[in-house]
């Protein structure tokens, strides 16, 4: 059973801080997903990652970062966090571009102040 | 670029009745189409999906259909319960993709009333 877990289920951020946000997967997945959900706007890539140490721009990056040192891990970084990115961001993760299920972390309800 | 469409963005449906959602796509090249079921307060997990060598596909009580020609795809739900209610989204790869990208539609919110 595929597991995909988000180091926080809810976060409260000051506008300015650097906020890290942790995706790990147990699968040996090659390809791993960061989108926000924003009602209405649907998921949206920020960011996507198909090796380690390989990213690619999603749809919507400005604002963001990612760091893939380790192959079970996908991190996502907001430099300096502003009231606009407060959002449901989920990370999922992907087999590799021959199997294309995605599956997804429990979310981070993020709120920044 | 590449775009999914996803109608109606709201379903109220009575229980027992069927409900239709419909995407649009705009890359000719997709050959990928995954439907996600997202419960309230939960992640989204995979329902059916279809490829692009194949017109129709069935699961019980869902079944998905792809017309190429038109770009477009949907997912049917037949006899729906209270349980089906949630957020539906549809997917389509994108050209070129051989990196797993999937391009969302923005979700249909379908509600089934006992």
């Amino acid at each position: 059973d595929v597991k995909v877990t988000q180091s926080s289920r809810y976060l409260v951020k000051r506008t300015g801080e650097k906020v890290f946000l942790e995706c790990v997967q147990d699968m040996d997945h090659e390809n791993m997903f960061w989108y926000r959900q924003d009602p209405g706007l649907g998921l949206r890539l920020i960011y996507f990652s198909y090796d380690v140490k390989m990213k690619e721009k999603g749809d919507i990056p400005e604002g963001y970062s990612v760091s893939r040192e380790k192959k079970e891990r996908f991190s996502l970084i907001l430099e300096s966090a502003s009231t606009n990115q407060t959002s449901m961001y989920l990370c999922a993760s992907s087999l590799s571009a021959g199997s294309l299920e995605q599956y997804f972390g429990p979310g981070t309800r993020l709120t920044v102040t | 670029g590449e775009n999914v469409e996803q109608h109606p963005s709201t379903l109220s449906v009575q229980e027992g009745d069927s409900a239709v959602i419909k995407c649009t796509y705009s890359d000719s090249a997709s050959n990928y189409f995954p439907w996600y079921k997202q419960e309230l307060g939960k992640r989204p997990q995979l329902i059916i999906d279809i490829r692009s060598n194949v017109g129709e596909k069935k699961d019980q009580r869902i079944a998905v259909t792809l017309n190429k020609t038109a770009k477009h795809f949907s997912l049917h739900i037949t006899e729906t319960q209270p349980e089906d209610s949630a957020v539906y989204f549809c997917a389509a790869t994108p050209l070129g993709s051989n990196t797993g990208k999937l391009i969302f539609g923005q979700g249909t919110t379908l509600q089934v009333k006992p």
